[in-house]
């Protein structure tokens, strides 16, 4: 069966120090990947995706994302947070047939 | 608009109302999606169109779920009955391309249900 599994349900970490967020996926094929951010009262805000080509990445806000095949896994970095990084964030698989297959979010805690 | 715009941003209903959710997308996208995220989880799909056509209704979870897009713009989600089960954020997000491949998410509609 399709699905994404994003292990951490909270992380905390400081300001300026690194971020990593965990996602893996069941998907038979290819994948589309992507990862969203979705603030307080906010709409859902693509940070960055994969269709193909360069498994590495880059997207919005400094973010980088990398697509390892062997690991199923598409794990979001970014080397400094800030506070405003607050928020939670999605990963999602794109399917053949349009479809999203989401996460259940992780949501990011920033100490001062 | 420059953006998804959805209304009304929060809505109480008592159980058994009707509600319907409204989705203005970006002038000239194609693809429609609806979205169910119950609290402390991702999305769920609900439906999909491209322009006025539904092509996928698969994820409404009863028939009480109405959806319609009739001049492939404006889309109408539409509850009938209301239970308690269906009080959640529901999302609208369009795409100026056919599929989901990038999507600009309305901030979303919360229903409560009481």
């Amino acid at each position: 069966a399709q699905s994404v599994t994003q292990p951490d349900i909270h992380i905390t970490v400081s300001e300026g120090a690194s971020l990593e967020l965990r996602c893996n996926y069941s998907y038979g094929a290819t994948p589309y990947l992507f990862w969203y951010v979705q603030s307080p009262g906010q709409g859902l805000q693509l940070l960055l995706k994969y269709f193909s080509g360069d498994t590495l990445v880059q997207g919005i806000k400094g973010f980088e994302a990398e697509f390892k095949r062997s690991q199923s896994s598409f794990n979001l970095r970014k080397p400094s947070v800030h506070w405003s990084d607050a928020a939670e964030y999605f990963c999602a698989v794109g399917t053949a047939n349009y479809q999203l297959i989401w996460g259940a979010g992780t949501k990011l805690i920033i100490k001062p | 608009g420059a953006g998804v715009s959805q209304s009304p941003r929060y809505k109480v209903a008592k159980r058994g109302q009707d509600v319907a959710l409204r989705c203005d997308p970006i002038s000239g996208h194609v693809s429609l999606f609806w979205y169910q995220q119950a609290l402390g989880q991702g999305p769920e799909f609900l439906t999909y169109f491209q322009n006025e056509a539904q092509l996928d209704k698969s994820g409404l979870p009863s028939d009480r779920f109405f959806a319609e897009r009739p001049e492939g713009s404006v889309s109408t989600l539409k509850i009938q009955r209301t239970q308690q089960e269906d009080s959640a954020v529901y999302l609208c997000a369009t795409s100026e391309v056919s599929g989901a491949n990038v999507l600009t998410f309305g901030a979303g509609s919360r229903l409560t249900v009481l």
